[in-house]
């Protein structure tokens, strides 16, 4: 597709489940990020993927969440025993290089909202 | 640690006012990046601009313009002449050196009234 695409736009689960959300960037791109943005708030980072490797992933909150990126291109977030407070719109991003010269332009998708009862 | 700090949560206007967005950023790093994103009811992101921290010189794209003060550590964005398409929310970000993370302000929510 042209753009960022994430499924699904909307997860609703029990306190407890587990979660999956998918990111499929834009073709070529080869920086992954993942924001989450809670209600009436700015994104905040979680992880960021060169390739197929983390290379920072200390935006993650806690060992509940863990992201992949097995071939380079599509990535997984994923939450085990999901909580109230983990409820919030999960924003990928991708951009083309991690050169210092790259303009910064990350192209988002739409976001998954995550809801948990 | 960074900081971006917006303290305007929300602000109407009326079509065709001019509106500023400020934004406020803390930093230690001597090199950094200042962004602007547009946060349309859809929810993606859009991205504006991008300014370094050793260019202070304003910017001007058609009705948006941006004014860069080191000395104050503040980036606002100014829409001239606004129009009901730049209702959205407005997103300030940075990025130090060496890091691919942006840290986003709170977010300012404007609205344009015909």
């Amino acid at each position: 597709g042209a753009g960022v695409s994430q499924t699904p736009s909307n997860k609703v689960t029990e306190k407890g489940k587990y979660v999956e959300l998918r990111c499929d960037p834009i073709s070529g791109h080869t920086a992954l990020y993942w924001y989450r943005q809670s209600l009436g708030q700015g994104p905040e980072f979680l992880i960021y993927f060169q390739g197929t490797g983390a290379a920072d992933d200390s935006g993650l909150p806690n060992d509940r969440f863990f992201a992949v990126r097995p071939e380079g291109s599509v990535s997984t977030l994923k939450i085990q025993r999901t909580e109230r407070g983990d409820s919030a719109v999960y924003l990928c991003a991708s951009s083309l290089t991690m050169s210092t010269d790259n303009t910064g332009e990350l192209f988002f998708g739409e976001g998954s909202r995550l809801t948990v009862l | 640690a960074q900081k971006v700090t917006q303290a305007q949560t929300e602000i109407s206007v009326v079509e065709k006012e001019d509106v500023t967005l400020d934004c406020v950023y803390e930093t230690r790093d001597t090199t950094y990046y200042l962004f602007w994103y547009k946060q349309p009811p859809s929810g993606e992101l859009v991205f504006l601009i991008r300014r370094n921290s050793f260019d202070e010189q304003n910017e001007i794209s058609g009705r948006y313009s941006w004014n860069f003060q080191k000395s104050t550590s503040s980036f606002n964005f100014t829409i001239t002449a606004s129009q009901v398409v730049d209702s959205a929310v407005y997103f300030c970000a940075l990025r130090g050196t060496g890091r691919r993370a942006l840290t986003f302000g709170s977010g300012t929510r404007l609205q344009v009234q015909p």
